[in-house]
């Protein structure tokens, strides 16, 4: 049950795209679809943008969007505005336990 | 809209105990399940565990096993977190969560979160 590895920080300008990776094991990742991402603002409770690698919940802009290859997983934010600035974390099911990526903060320059 | 309200947390002395408690309104609560993440200050999300609907499936994560039990009371609308022996390294703010759907289990992304509930340990 190992975290899943992210980069520590990721930065943008507005308008641009990002892409933040988040690598699991043939245990997680690599082996189930239910890869899921969230973002969470200071203080606030963390919010699903992605579920099952490239779903998005209702209410999410498709700016957002997710793939995987192998035992990474990725999110990549297109068209950056100011308020997708936050900590990212990734997330896997592996089998008998849920792991969760060390976070990535995104800063919007 | 989903609201999750979680309470009972609070500082206790290494060796101690505490029971949290996550009361949900506004959804079907017996048709999904529920999971419990903390957060240690300044650090990642931790999965911590999860229980079906019906409570029949139970997971833990193997930091708190043995230590913490997780169960629901239907009736209650209300999921907890009992925790026992607790550790300076417990210390963190706990969030309850629904899963996304009312099909499986640890499969499942979590789309409603509570505000969480501090939780410190030290003596």
């Amino acid at each position: 049950q190992s975290a899943l590895t992210q980069p520590r920080s990721v930065s943008g300008s507005p308008g641009q795209s990002v892409t933040i990776s988040c690598t699991g094991t043939s245990s997680d990742v690599g082996t189930y679809n239910y890869v899921s991402w969230y973002q969470q603002h200071p203080g606030k409770a963390p919010k699903v943008m992605i579920f099952d690698v490239s779903k998005r919940p209702s209410g999410v802009p498709d700016r957002f969007s997710g793939s995987k290859s192998g035992n990474t997983a990725s999110l990549t934010i297109s068209g950056l505005q100011a308020e997708d600035e936050g900590d990212y974390y990734c997330c896997s099911y592996g089998g008998t336990y849920v792991v969760f990526g060390g976070g990535t903060k995104l800063t919007v320059l | 809209e989903v609201q999750l309200v979680e309470s009972g947390g609070g500082l206790v002395q290494p060796g101690g105990s505490l029971r949290l408690s996550c009361a949900a309104s506004r959804f079907t609560f017996s048709s999904y399940s529920m999971t419990w993440v903390r957060q240690a200050p300044g650090k990642g999300l931790e999965w911590v565990s999860s229980l079906t609907g019906s409570g029949a499936r139970i997971y833990y994560a193997d930091s708190v096993k043995g230590r913490f039990t997780i169960s629901r009371d239907n009736s209650k609308n209300t999921v907890y977190l009992q925790m026992n022996s607790l550790r300076a390294e417990d210390t963190a703010v706990y969030y309850c969560a629904k899963a996304i759907a009312v099909a499986g289990l640890l499969d499942l992304a979590l789309d409603s979160w509570g505000q969480g509930t501090l939780v410190t340990v030290s003596s």
